[in-house]
């Protein structure tokens, strides 16, 4: 069972690049690795997913070491917008057959502040 | 027009009443889920439906029952409630059940058990 990890809070300026990490020590080798923003009152939204190395897309950068136990989410030249919770989320569900847990971490505020 | 759609957006109602909670989603996907969120904020999945098939029942109460009548619905029934069954219920489906899905979420219904 992979236990996550995060820090409860951030906090940043607009402008910066703010980096979230997340430990999952016990992370299996079929786990992918997905981290998901949260509004209040909203449902979580995917932002990026990755299973090694690095992935970029539009709004992040996921960082994931050899040895998968960690992984960081990096938000480039962050806005007050993008002040909400962040959760990882790791995990896999196998098709048809027993299910392994989905163990979302605890989620890290990130306040952005002008 | 919202993929994932969920009723009611509130709850509120008695220790030891029955309700439900229905969710819906429009985008053709397999598997759908439902997460309990906290006062702490924890995303903890409690079960999750791939064509109707259970596929995750975490360690809930058995007062706690998914019943999916196809696909596109997966609805929630919670007997004899109590007062730790206040929180956040967010339904959410995937394409399919496989590792790399992108969760899509609905809004939530918050349930407050006075």
């Amino acid at each position: 069972l992979a236990k996550t990890t995060q820090p409860i809070s951030m906090d940043s300026y607009e402008g910066q690049e703010v980096n979230i990490t997340c430990s999952h020590n016990n992370i299996a080798t079929n786990d992918y690795i997905t981290w998901y923003q949260q509004f209040p009152s909203q449902g979580p939204r995917f932002i990026i997913q990755g299973y090694k190395t690095k992935v970029t897309n539009e709004v992040a950068s996921l960082f994931i070491p050899a040895d998968r136990k960690s992984s960081t989410l990096s938000l480039p030249r962050v806005s007050l917008s993008d002040t909400a919770v962040y959760y990882c989320l790791v995990g896999d569900i196998l098709r048809g057959g027993s299910a392994r847990q989905l163990t979302f971490g605890s989620g890290t505020q990130l306040t952005v502040l002008p | 027009d919202t993929a994932v759609s969920q009723t009611p957006k509130y709850l509120v109602t008695q220790m030891g009443n029955d309700k439900s909670i229905k969710c819906e989603q429009n985008l053709g996907h397999d598997t759908m889920y439902w997460y309990k969120q906290d006062s702490k904020k924890f995303l903890k999945i409690m079960f999750s439906y791939n064509n109707k098939e259970l596929i995750i029942n975490e360690t809930v109460p058995n007062r706690f029952s998914p019943k999916s009548p196809d696909k596109a619905h997966l609805n929630l029934h919670i007997n004899s409630l109590e007062l730790g069954d206040s929180a956040v219920y967010f339904c959410a489906s995937t394409p399919s059940a496989g590792a790399d899905e992108t969760q899509y979420f609905g809004p939530g219904t918050r349930l407050l058990v006075l």
